[in-house]
């Protein structure tokens, strides 16, 4: 149980260009969904907090009209790089936590790794 | 904010020996202590976790322990195995936010 999802697993894109990346939970109902960001030989930074049905909670330094987020249901979060430069390009990766959970136990997805050109 | 260090960054270690990562934690209101694995291009897997009630946990040859007064947690991995080589991250969390901790690299040498 407690599988998330990602798709795609990797993207190539121009400049300029706008990316979406999907996050699924596939057997459990996800109030709540996260996107961290990864640079290599770095650890997990957290981008957003996505709570179904609601606005995103952008961290810090995060530029919310870059990184769009929806949350649109209980299993499904996207994430959407807009206007896309290179220093956009990064390992993104969600994860989900479960409703019932009284603890921060999340479930992360196999990440999406971009590259802008 | 809370913080987390890890120590070390990297770590050798033969095959069949034991490997121990260590974590301190600045928010004493954190009650939920994931450790998770992570392999080269793939996102982190929770390998075993502690809450702020318990002081040890134990998985086959994984195991955590957590001192809240001292605010450090420690992941130990028993007669270790190449396919143990990856990147090890410590995570403490409030009830609504993971912090993680730098990372660290074990090979397990064959």
């Amino acid at each position: 149980g407690a599988v998330v999802s990602q798709h795609p697993s990797w993207v190539i894109c121009k400049s300029g260009t706008s990316v979406k990346i999907e996050c699924r939970s596939l057997d459990f109902q996800a109030t709540t969904m996260f996107w961290y960001r990864q640079f290599p030989k770095q650890s997990l930074m957290l981008m957003a907090t996505s709570n179904e049905g609601s606005k995103a909670t952008y961290e810090q330094g995060v530029e919310k009209d870059k990184f769009l987020i929806n949350h649109a249901s209980l299993t499904l979060s996207t994430l959407t790089v807009t206007s896309a430069h290179p220093e956009d390009s990064s390992f993104y990766i969600c994860s989900a936590r479960e409703v019932t959970s009284g603890y921060n136990e999340q479930f992360f997805g196999p990440g999406t790794r971009l590259t802008v050109l | 904010g809370e913080n987390v260090e890890q120590h070390p960054s990297t770590l050798s270690v033969q095959e069949g020996d034991s490997a121990v990562i260590k974590c301190t934690y600045s928010d004493s209101a954190s009650n939920y202590f994931p450790w998770y694995k992570q392999e080269l291009g793939k996102g982190p897997q929770l390998i075993i976790d502690i809450r702020s009630n318990v002081g040890e946990k134990k998985d086959q040859r994984i195991a955590v322990t957590l001192n809240k007064t001292a605010k450090h947690f420690s992941l130990h991995i028993t007669e270790t195995q190449p396919e143990d080589s990856a990147v090890y991250f410590c995570a403490a969390s409030s009830p609504y936010k993971l912090s993680f901790g730098a990372g660290t690299t074990v090979t397990v040498r064959a």
